[in-house]
């Protein structure tokens, strides 16, 4: 079972590059989700989705754009990097139908440096 | 918005018990979660409380819910090695997608 797939798990950029994080999910859930995990400060929502072609912002939207073309994928893209996006990112998915509980499965996460 | 709280830092022993304490401000809580992290992994699930109970008890592992204090722990006993990582509180809002608040984490280390 693969779950949730992100790549890559490292990578460093300089600042103004661009680059994109990819997420993968086979389990078909509807919603999907972005944070980036800083010391002291937990996980914070990035981008969100509930569905192919919906997307809205969390609560760190600034300097991120996401897309949803598919189910199955929802990568993230930084358009001009900058040092304070040092952080490690993850992406989960969660089923968005019926009474489920909410769980969110979580990828193996993304570890970015930005010099 | 919705805040989660939660200490820092737990050290215990091994074979004690480790109480892992956090606080939220959302009222309309449907779920409230804990979630363990691993070094170098992601979080996954350790266990839930539906926002109506006061009490679950899975294995070795209690979660305490005062939703009028708004306060929920979560109790490891006979906490191992293993135990050691991160341990996230969590909420879900009421609405219509799955918004989850996510708190700081407590490290817990547990001393041989």
């Amino acid at each position: 079972n693969a779950g949730v797939t992100q790549t890559p798990k490292f990578q460093v950029l300089k600042t103004g590059q661009s680059m994109t994080l990819q997420c993968a999910q086979d389990m078909n859930h509807e919603y999907m989700s972005w944070y980036r995990q800083d010391p002291g400060m937990g996980l914070r929502l990035i981008h969100y989705s509930v569905g192919a072609g919906i997307t809205d912002q969390g609560e760190v939207p600034n300097g991120y754009n996401v897309s949803r073309s598919t189910t199955e994928d929802f990568p993230l893209r930084l358009l001009s990097a900058a040092p304070s996006q040092t952080s490690v990112y993850f992406c989960a998915s969660s089923s968005g139908t019926g009474t489920n509980t909410g769980e969110l499965f979580f990828g193996e996460g993304s570890r970015l440096t930005v010099l | 918005g919705e805040d989660v709280e939660q200490s820092l830092f737990l050290s215990v022993r091994e074979g004690d018990s480790s109480v892992i304490n956090c606080t939220y401000t959302d009222s309309s809580s449907t779920y409230l979660y804990w979630y363990k992290q691993e070094p170098g992994a992601g979080l996954q699930l350790l266990t839930y409380i539906f926002s109506n109970m006061d009490m679950k008890q899975d294995q070795r592992l209690t979660v305490l819910l005062n939703k009028k204090d708004k306060h929920l722990s979560l109790r490891i006993a006979d906490t191992q090695t293993g135990d050691s990582a991160i341990y996230f509180c969590a909420e879900k809002s009421f609405g219509g997608y799955q918004k989850v608040t996510f708190g700081t984490g407590t490290k817990l280390q547990v001393i041989p």
